[in-house]
């Protein structure tokens, strides 16, 4: 297997602030993480894929400018959620593929009141 | 028509039954295929991985796979309560590529009764 982790695991914030979660590989380095959410009792949703070096690449409907991706070194992705709001509340969890498979961090619960 | 689609269930069985998970995907030329449990309150765990047409088994968990059918399945023998748990069938659609999205189905939620 292969060892992702996540920072922090649960945040609340107040409306209005910026929130940054980490995404590590701990084990193995990795060119594209990818960074989902889910809210309570439905899949995951692709957010955006994040690329080592370059520009993440965006889903439809989601926010570059709100949802800020940074992928600065081959084990470290960070998410920033600008200007949060209460409909941001969700839990976001990130992945890291090595050997043709994906791994999950443990994911990070956003509360924002 | 959904790219990934499972039995949303739930499914219930009873302990030290053998409980069969079924997922069947649109894309043809798809070549990667995973299946993850994922505790409530919890982040995707990956528990196998197929390519090839056929089964494999990694302990109690088979996963079978027909490339022809469209069609990929998930068996767990000697179910436990433990295995209680939501089961997310995901498909790689981009020819097998190591940096590919996944494409998940909505999920089957199983609960293995004592």
């Amino acid at each position: 297997g292969a060892v992702v982790s996540q920072h922090p695991s649960r945040v609340i914030c107040k409306s209005g602030t910026s929130v940054k979660i980490e995404c590590r590989s701990l084990d193995f380095q990795a060119t594209t993480m990818f960074w989902y959410r889910q809210f309570p009792k439905k899949s995951l949703m692709l957010m955006a894929t994040s690329n080592e070096g370059s520009k993440a690449t965006y889903e439809q409907g989601v926010e570059k400018d709100k949802f800020l991706i940074n992928h600065a070194s081959l084990t470290l992705s960070t998410l920033t959620v600008t200007s949060a709001h209460p409909e941001d509340s969700s839990f976001y969890i990130c992945s890291a593929t090595k050997d043709y498979e994906q791994y999950f961090g443990p994911g990070t619960r956003l509360t924002v009141t | 028509q959904k790219e990934v689609e499972q039995n949303s269930g739930p499914l219930s069985v009873p302990e030290g039954a053998i409980a069969s998970l079924n997922c069947t995907y649109s894309d043809r030329v798809s070549q990667s295929f995973f299946w993850y449990r994922q505790y409530s309150g919890k982040s995707p765990e990956l528990i196998m991985s197929i390519y090839s047409n056929g089964d494999k088994e990694d302990g109690r968990f088979t996963a079978q796979l027909n490339k022809a059918s469209q069609y990929v399945s998930l068996l767990i023998r000697d179910s436990q309560p433990s295995d209680s748990a939501t089961y997310l069938c995901a498909v790689n659609p981009a020819g097998g590529t190591s940096y590919g999205k996944l494409t998940f189905g909505q999920g089957t939620i199983l609960t293995v009764h004592p």
